[in-house]
């Protein structure tokens, strides 16, 4: 079993949909979560950020960790086609800014 | 404000030949990371550096592989003897390790190299 899964898509959806991202773990040591976009040739750009169970917003996105399931989730609201990339899931057991562990991330495509 | 900087963006190299990989982190960031992005898979931990030490390198292949962060100049991500098994992206990310206040500051990456191995 990976450490960390990914729902493997690619999704599609049409443009103004709210978008459900979900990934799953095995490791209960992992406290630290985090999505990053990833577009065609690009490096990974950060998204969100949180640290243990529990919600965090910034804008259209929302970020829930359940850590007593192992279950986190990115929600997109309003999606746009400039929401099209893939988006990979990362946890850490001691922080931010140490070893991450990835899904291989979903594929999503916004169609306007 | 520049971000994190890779160079070159595409690197070929034919088998038995070196690699070198270079990163440049952003400004006021001292924590570099490299990642591993193979066809088809997600992002590998390869190795954490601060200036001039290694602090996690379980990710590191055991030979042919090497990292530095010198106390000048850029991160660099050796590769010798290049099979063509190590045809994939190589991204480097860096933090400035912790804020002000002792929180853990997250990674900021960059575009990536992408190594083709002929």
């Amino acid at each position: 079993q990976k450490e960390v899964e990914q729902d493997p898509g690619p999704l599609s959806v049409p443009e103004g949909a709210i978008v459900s991202l979900n990934c799953t773990y095995s490791n209960s040591a992992f406290q630290y979560f985090m999505w990053y976009r990833q577009y065609s040739r690009k490096g990974p750009e950060l998204l969100m950020y949180t640290y243990s169970s529990g919600n965090k917003e910034d804008g259209r996105f929302t970020a829930q960790v359940d850590k007593s399931s192992k279950y986190i989730s990115l929600f997109i609201r309003d999606s746009q086609p400039s929401d099209s990339a893939t988006y990979l899931c990362a946890m850490s057991i001691t922080g931010a800014n140490s070893k991450l562990t990835f899904g291989k991330g979903i594929t999503l495509s916004v169609r306007p | 404000n520049a971000g994190v900087m890779q160079n070159p963006r595409h690197l070929v190299r034919r088998r038995g030949q070196e690699a070198r990989l270079r990163c440049s982190p952003m400004k006021g960031h001292s924590h570099v990371y490299w990642y591993r992005q193979l066809p088809e898979e997600g992002l590998k931990f390869m190795v954490y550096l601060q200036k001039e030490n290694i602090i996690d390198e379980s990710g590191m292949p055991k030979e042919r592989f090497s990292a530095e962060f010198p106390k000048e100049g850029p991160s660099i991500l050796r590769i010798q003897q290049v099979v063509r098994g190590d045809s994939a992206a190589y991204f480097c990310a860096s933090s400035p390790g912790l804020s002000p206040t002792g929180g853990k500051q997250p990674q900021h990456f960059g575009d990536g190299t992408r190594l083709s191995i002929l």
